[in-house]
């Protein structure tokens, strides 16, 4: 059965630092897709990414990057010099291409001035 | 904007009592989701929609029925509310073959069953 684990239930930082959220996938399926969403104080859920499991290339857009591990069945999200806008609850997920996502449980990521 | 609308956007409502809530889209896309998010249980898949009339359960399905007997329009009964259904629901919509299994949400619709 497909998991996803993010175990960092909540992080706090302070503005302008890094901070890097887990998640820890369990799949059988050699084909599976990996995302990321972020959910703002606003409510609404934002697609940020997906990557496939052929492709293992670390992605950067701006100050986000992904850290994609088959090795460690790990796709790990980087913030890079944080700002109060970063702050929102982060789902990562998988897919084994069935049509369906199974979501981790989030991480809420507190950005502090 | 993935042209997905969700109504209400809140609604409280007694138990027992019958609720619909209906997912628009107008991007034409043949899968529709509906989940529900709750404190510490992230997103869980309630139901979803493969084509016109062709759905199917999803993770937490009891208690709940859909209807999709239109491309745009996909809807979430709630047949006799219960007090556990209380919840923020939403729905998402893919399209397998363009960008597959990528899906984009509604704004959600918070759901209070007293």
């Amino acid at each position: 059965a497909q998991k996803v684990t993010q175990a960092q239930t909540e992080i706090s930082v302070v503005e302008k630092e890094d901070v890097t959220l887990d998640c820890v996938y369990e799949t059988r399926d050699t084909t599976y897709y990996l995302f990321w969403y972020k959910q703002p104080p606003s409510g609404e859920l934002v697609f940020l990414i997906r990557r496939n499991s052929f492709d293992e290339q670390n992605e950067i857009s701006g100050r986000y990057s992904w850290n994609f591990q088959k090795s460690t069945s790990s796709f790990n999200f980087t913030i890079t010099a944080s700002q109060v806008v970063d702050s929102a609850v982060y789902f990562c997920a998988l897919s084994e291409g069935d049509d369906k996502i199974i979501f981790g449980k989030g991480t809420r990521l507190h950005i502090l001035p | 904007d993935a042209g997905i609308t969700q109504s209400p956007r809140h609604k409280v409502t007694e138990t027992g009592t019958p609720v619909t809530l209906r997912c628009h889209q107008t991007e034409n896309h043949r899968y529709m989701y509906w989940y529900r998010q709750d404190p510490g249980h992230g997103l869980r898949l309630i139901h979803y929609s493969y084509g016109v009339k062709d759905t199917d359960k999803g993770e937490v399905s009891d208690g709940y029925s859909v209807s999709r007997s239109k491309t745009e329009d996909f809807l979430l009964t709630l047949e006799s509310a219960t007090s556990s259904q209380t919840s923020v629901y939403f729905c998402a919509i893919s399209e397998w073959g363009q960008d597959p299994d990528t899906q984009y949400f509604g704004p959600g619709t918070r759901l209070t069953v007293l």
